[in-house]
């Protein structure tokens, strides 16, 4: 089947206007993670919900960030106001229910760029 | 926490040679490990896991990785090289329970080149 879609691809904006970045994940998946990778940064984790609940958002890097998920289906990752701090590849990765044990299926990614 | 360090940021290898990509682990509970594969401006692709069970693993297009405890480590081998091999590889750990559940923590990535 399909696996997980992201949109855009590439995302380029100004500082200080608002993106918007989706997640398919593959179908049935009830698991779904954000991850960001940046090159000095490496691969880093932002948020990861299960079901439309995110129990853990310790990763999102400033009030600027926010995520949401409905319908145990698409994601949503927003980020007001960017800055040049933010360019980045963010992924999203969905697995087949949480626990650690669960291989997380990732998604080719969105690169922003902050001019 | 858990962390995960990745033993050189860039390997180098002829076409046909041994791949030794080498990853350890801190945890404070048992560990599940990954390794994935990243190809340019592509998504991760898992190579293989170790839950339990087993400690020595085995994955797609040949690799696989010996878990050892008394270590840490969980390095990543194949025995012959391909030029289709060349990628930047990620180890990365989680752990159950708590409220980071299946987290995914990662190493910083290995770059590895194969040489005609």
């Amino acid at each position: 089947g399909a696996g997980v879609s992201q949109s855009p691809s590439n995302k380029v904006t100004e500082k200080g206007k608002d993106v918007e970045l989706r997640c398919d994940p593959i179908s049935g998946h009830t698991a779904l993670y954000w991850y960001r990778q940046s090159l000095g940064q490496g691969l880093e984790f932002l948020i990861y919900f299960q079901g439309n609940s995110a129990p853990d958002k310790s990763g999102l890097p400033s009030d600027r960030f926010s995520a949401e998920r409905t319908g145990g289906s698409v994601s949503t990752l927003t980020i007001q106001r960017t800055q040049q701090e933010d360019s980045a590849v963010y992924l999203c990765a969905s697995s087949l229910r949480t626990g650690g044990e669960e291989p997380q299926h990732f998604g080719d990614g969105t690169r922003l760029s902050i001019l | 926490a858990q962390s995960v360090t990745q033993l050189g940021s860039h390997v180098s290898v002829s076409e046909g040679a041994l791949v030794l990509l080498r990853c350890n682990y801190s945890s404070s509970v048992p560990p599940y490990l990954f390794w994935y594969v990243q190809y340019p401006n592509q998504g991760l692709q898992l190579l293989l896991k170790y839950t339990t069970g087993a400690t020595l693993v085995k994955g797609i297009n040949g690799f696989e990785a010996e878990f050892k405890k008394s270590e840490t480590s969980f390095h990543l081998t194949k025995p012959s090289a391909h030029m289709s091999d060349a990628a930047e590889y990620f180890c990365a750990v989680s752990v159950a329970g708590g409220t980071s559940y299946g987290k995914l923590t990662f190493g910083q990535g290995t770059i590895l080149t194969v040489h005609p």
